[in-house]
C-alpha cells in the first residue's frame, strides 16, 4: 500500500531555512512525480511544486521561486522540500502528495503533513 | 497562471439536501480537474478526477460535471460525514492551482 511518511514538526526563526522530508513506500518510487502542497492556519491549499524522481526535474510555483528547492534521494525513496528565508507567512502545514494512478497532477495519496512554525 | 474561482466560499445545508459547488477556470483546462474533501486537522481526501471520475470508495452521491470552463461538484443527498471543506484543483497547466475552498456546514 502506498505510504508517504513525513518528518516531524519544526520551529524556525525568521530568515532561517527548513527542510522537510517525505519517504515513499509501497510502490516503485521512480514511477510517480511527487508534489508539495501547503496550508497556512485557517487558509486554503497552496500548490508549491513538483519533482520527478527520474532525473530530479522540478517545477515550482512562481510565488516561491528562489526560496524553494525540491530534491530527491532515490536510494531511500525520499523527497525533500527546503524553504529558505522563512517569514511568518510561511507558517503552515506542508504536505507531500502523489497521484492516484499516474503523474498527471491529481493527488490521490497524501502524507500526514508537517507543521512548520516560523516565529521569533 | 490559470485562476480557479470557487463558489460559494461557505454553504449551510441540512442532511438530505442536494448541494452544488462550482469552480470556474480562467482559461480552458479540458477535463483536468479534481475535487478534494478536507476535514479539520486532516490531509485532503481525493474524491474525483478527470472532472467526473469517482475515486474508488467514494460514495455515488458525489458527482462531477463540466460545462466549458465551469466545473461542478454535486452531492445528491448530504450525509452527516459530508460536512467538510471542499477544494477543486486544475492540473492542466503548471502551477496546479486549487480553488479557494467551500466550507459546507450543517444548517
Amino acid at each position: 500500500q502506498v505510504h508517504l511518511e513525513q518528518s516531524g514538526a519544526e520551529v524556525k526563526k525568521p530568515g532561517a531555512s527548513v527542510k522537510v522530508s517525505c519517504k515513499a513506500s509501497g510502490y516503485t518510487f521512480s514511477n510517480y512525480h511527487l508534489f508539495w502542497v501547503r496550508q497556512a492556519p485557517g487558509q486554503g491549499l497552496e500548490w508549491m511544486g513538483m519533482i520527478n524522481p527520474v532525473g530530479g526535474d522540478t517545477h515550482y510555483a512562481q510565488s516561491l521561486q528562489g526560496r524553494v528547492t525540491m530534491t530527491r534521494d532515490t536510494s531511500t525513496s525520499t523527497v525533500y522540500m527546503e524553504l529558505s528565508s522563512l517569514r511568518s507567512e510561511d507558517t503552515a502545514v506542508y504536505y507531500c502528495a502523489r497521484g492516484a494512478y499516474d503523474s498527471s497532477g491529481n493527488l490521490g495519496y497524501w502524507g500526514q503533513g508537517t507543521l512548520v512554525t516560523v516565529s521569533s | 497562471d490559470i485562476q480557479m474561482t470557487q463558489s460559494p466560499s461557505s454553504l449551510s445545508a441540512s442532511v438530505g439536501d442536494r448541494v452544488t459547488i462550482t469552480c470556474r477556470a480562467s482559461q480552458g483546462i479540458f477535463s483536468w480537474l479534481a475535487w478534494y474533501q478536507q476535514k479539520p486537522g486532516k490531509a485532503p481526501k481525493f474524491l474525483i478526477y478527470g472532472t467526473s471520475i469517482l475515486q474508488s470508495g467514494v460514495p455515488s452521491r458525489f458527482s462531477g460535471s463540466r460545462s466549458g470552463t465551469d466545473f461542478t461538484l454535486t452531492i445528491s443527498s448530504l450525509q452527516p460525514e459530508d460536512f467538510a471543506t471542499y477544494y477543486c484543483q486544475q492540473y492542466n497547466t503548471y502551477p496546479y492551482i486549487f480553488g479557494q475552498g467551500t466550507k459546507l456546514e450543517i444548517k
